[in-house]
């Protein structure tokens, strides 16, 4: 049962153009979702995060826009970068059991 | 500031050996947790801690899989006897509350033979 799940297992950008990650969730109990951002041989590194009370969060090149009557989120990068290619997971929580719950990732690869 | 530091990077043996892997926590984290990331389940939650008590293990695939923390600077997965399938590479976090940002070691990867 994938609570979170990143239907595109892989996406490819030219550099300066937008990349937009996707995540879709099943539980409308979520409090909270992050994203997590993953080089290889390296543990996830946590980029940016929304509460459910918001729409949008901004930060930088990075902006998560949350929709929870589609529940959907997305985040944006904009521009890409070179050292953007990664592989991103949405996370989300319920503060009632305190447990994470991860996406299986998007493969994100920014094209010189 | 030194991160969440786990070792061994990597380990490989044979089938039926206990493995014992290692985390050290960032100072001033309540929250600890073990994750086992493969392709085909992703990164799964195995067991956390809150100020070194366990608090959820629901996640731990079977008896074989135990959790330690002794103390706050430091917890222990083990797998005893060790199987093929247990191949992954296991993660490691901390965070300062239950909701906060976790912090992720680098991992380690574990290959059963």
């Amino acid at each position: 049962d994938q609570q979170v799940k990143q239907n595109s297992p892989s996406l490819s950008v030219q550099e300066g153009r937008i990349s937009i990650l996707n995540c879709d969730y099943t539980n409308s109990m979520f409090d909270y979702f992050l994203w997590y951002k993953k080089y290889p041989a390296e543990g996830p590194t946590f980029l940016i995060s929304i509460s459910s009370i918001k729409d949008k969060n901004e930060d930088g090149r990075f902006t998560v826009f949350l929709n929870k009557s589609a529940k959907h989120l997305s985040l944006h990068i904009v521009p890409s970068q070179p050292g953007d290619s990664a592989v991103y997971f949405c996370a989300a929580i319920n503060f009632g059991n305190e447990k994470l719950t991860f996406g299986t990732g998007t493969r994100l690869t920014i094209i010189p | 500031d030194a991160g969440v530091i786990q070792s061994p990077r990597h380990e490989v043996t044979e089938m039926g050996q206990e493995v014992t892997l290692r985390c050290k926590p960032i100072s001033g984290h309540d929250y600890l947790f073990w994750y086992r990331q493969t392709m085909m389940r992703g990164l799964e939650l195995l067991i956390y801690f809150n100020n070194n008590v366990p608090i959820d293990d629901s996640g731990m695939p079977e008896d074989r899989f135990s959790a330690k923390m002794p103390n706050a600077s430091f917890s222990t997965l083990k797998i005893q006897p060790s199987e093929p399938r247990d191949s992954a590479v296991y993660f490691c976090a901390s965070s300062a509350t239950s909701a906060g940002p976790q912090h992720f070691g680098d991992g380690t990867r574990l290959s059963i033979l």
